[in-house]
């Protein structure tokens, strides 16, 4: 089946530093989302990307679908304590995975005060 | 407001027995999906369903069984086929099947007793 590289696995930053992740696939994605997960719930969908090239902010996030289609990455300005958590990269490849989703790893994210 | 409730929060199983996991969207969408998830990994798709009456096989599907009688609800039995049924487990929604993000409910965690 699919699958997405997500990379790192985990960051130990300083608040008010900035983050940057990203996930790679060598196939091509149609879709890019990016997930944030809290401990003992569920993710919450932070951005979507629809078109190569694409670049949407949410707030301090950033996302960018790769211009080949088989990358995207995430970054986060200034980070604050709330920032915790762990972000995951999903797509949709299409093809005979059409309408299931791919997630990544997840990169565990901890923001020292 | 519109969201996705799963109950219990918290389940316990025996040896030998099988559990139901509670789905129910109020969100008018179409397509439902179950999710398991364990510690250091990603997603893992168990079973998704595009409409009423029908459903799928994910990438994890032996040793459990859905149905999809009515569109906000789609339960999870987790029978005693599943050896290892210790996990997380979470439950999506989506507008329809074609490349849309998904929304999460908050989980669902088992636990052998």
């Amino acid at each position: 089946g699919q699958q997405l590289n997500q990379s790192p696995q985990s960051m130990f930053i300083q608040e008010g530093e900035d983050v940057s992740m990203n996930c790679t696939s060598s196939s091509i994605f149609n879709t890019w989302l990016w997930y944030k997960q809290d401990p003992g719930e569920g993710p919450v969908l932070l951005i979507a990307l629809y078109k190569a090239g694409e670049l949407t902010s949410n707030g301090r996030l950033t996302a960018q679908f790769g211009i080949t289609r088989k990358d995207s990455f995430l970054n986060i300005s200034a980070s604050i304590p709330s920032d915790v958590g762990i972000y995951f990269c999903a797509g949709y490849a299409g093809g005979t995975s059409y309408g299931k989703l791919t997630f990544g790893q997840g990169t565990i994210l901890t923001v020292h005060p | 407001d519109g969201g996705i409730t799963q109950s219990p929060k918290y389940l316990f199983r025996k040896e030998g027995q099988n559990v139901t996991l509670s789905c129910e969207q109020n969100l008018n969408h179409d397509a439902m999906y179950w999710y398991r998830q364990d510690p250091g990994q990603g997603l893992r798709l168990i079973y998704y369903s595009q409409i009423v009456n029908d459903f799928q096989k994910g990438d994890i599907a032996e040793g459990y069984s859905v149905s999809r009688e009515k569109k906000e609800s789609f339960p999870l039995t987790v029978t005693s086929a599943q050896k290892n049924p210790t996990a997380f487990y979470l439950c999506a929604s989506s507008i329809n099947q074609a490349y849309q993000p998904q929304h999460f409910g908050d989980g669902t965690r088992l636990s052998i007793l």
